[in-house]
């Protein structure tokens, strides 16, 4: 059984610029979920998915969005980047709507 | 304010010491309690799930939760260098999704041999 999977591990941007990342959940589960951790900081909710459908969304702006495909893998996409976007992007899977979270090992995202 | 409170450390402890961390919370919502361990540069790893008020042990790591008190313990025993990591406590509300956590700061803790 393989865990959440997460690409790419390492990004640098620039301001202005549109990045996207990539989740793989792990086996079974069908909810992913989005966090953005700052440096020395814990992860903040950035927006779930449930059946491809948005089902929650945390204070995050527009710029930030995401999708969920039928195999129930996900991508979050941010336009327009700014410097305080750098920061650790975390994917965690769980089998329903439920608080037994799993992470994938995240994204680390730095604009310049 | 923020809605859960802990204190960012850093903690330094000898090989075998007991480990103390706490958070305290601001939200009477929240019902569900968790402990996260997390070593540099990797992602979070669920160490102790909880419901509501009462105790839960896993082997060296003991979980407390006052809901009265609006505050969480994570108990460590006899710890060993490998323990050594930031350990975030989480929770969310039986009312929301229910994977939308809410994390403390994290404790960074040392376990030095």
């Amino acid at each position: 059984e393989t865990g959440v999977t997460q690409s790419p591990t390492h990004l640098i941007k620039t301001r202005g610029q549109q990045v996207t990342l990539r989740c793989s959940s792990q086996s079974g589960h069908n909810t992913v979920s989005w966090y953005q951790q700052a440096l020395g900081q814990g992860p903040q909710f950035i927006f779930q998915y449930y059946r491809e459908e948005e089902n929650g969304r945390g204070n995050f702006p527009p710029r930030f969005s995401g999708l969920q495909f039928p195999n129930y893998s996900s991508e979050l996409n941010v336009n327009a980047l700014e410097l305080d976007d750098s920061a650790l992007y975390l994917c965690a899977s769980s089998p329903g709507l439920t608080g037994e979270l799993f992470f994938g090992e995240g994204s680390r995202l730095t604009v310049l | 304010q923020k809605e859960v409170e802990q204190d960012p450390g850093p903690l330094s402890v000898p090989e075998g010491a007991i480990v103390s961390l706490n958070c305290t919370y601001s939200n009477s919502a929240f019902q569900y309690f968790m402990w996260y361990r997390q070593y540099s540069r990797k992602g979070p790893e669920l160490l102790m799930y909880t419901y509501s008020s009462g105790n839960k042990e896993d082997g060296r790591f003991t979980a407390q939760v006052d809901k009265s008190s609006k505050y969480i313990s994570l108990f460590i025993r006899d710890s060993q260098p490998s323990d050594s990591a930031t350990y975030l406590c989480a929770m969310s509300a039986i009312e929301t999704s229910g994977s939308r956590l809410t994390f403390g700061e994290g404790t960074q803790l040392t376990v030095n041999p």
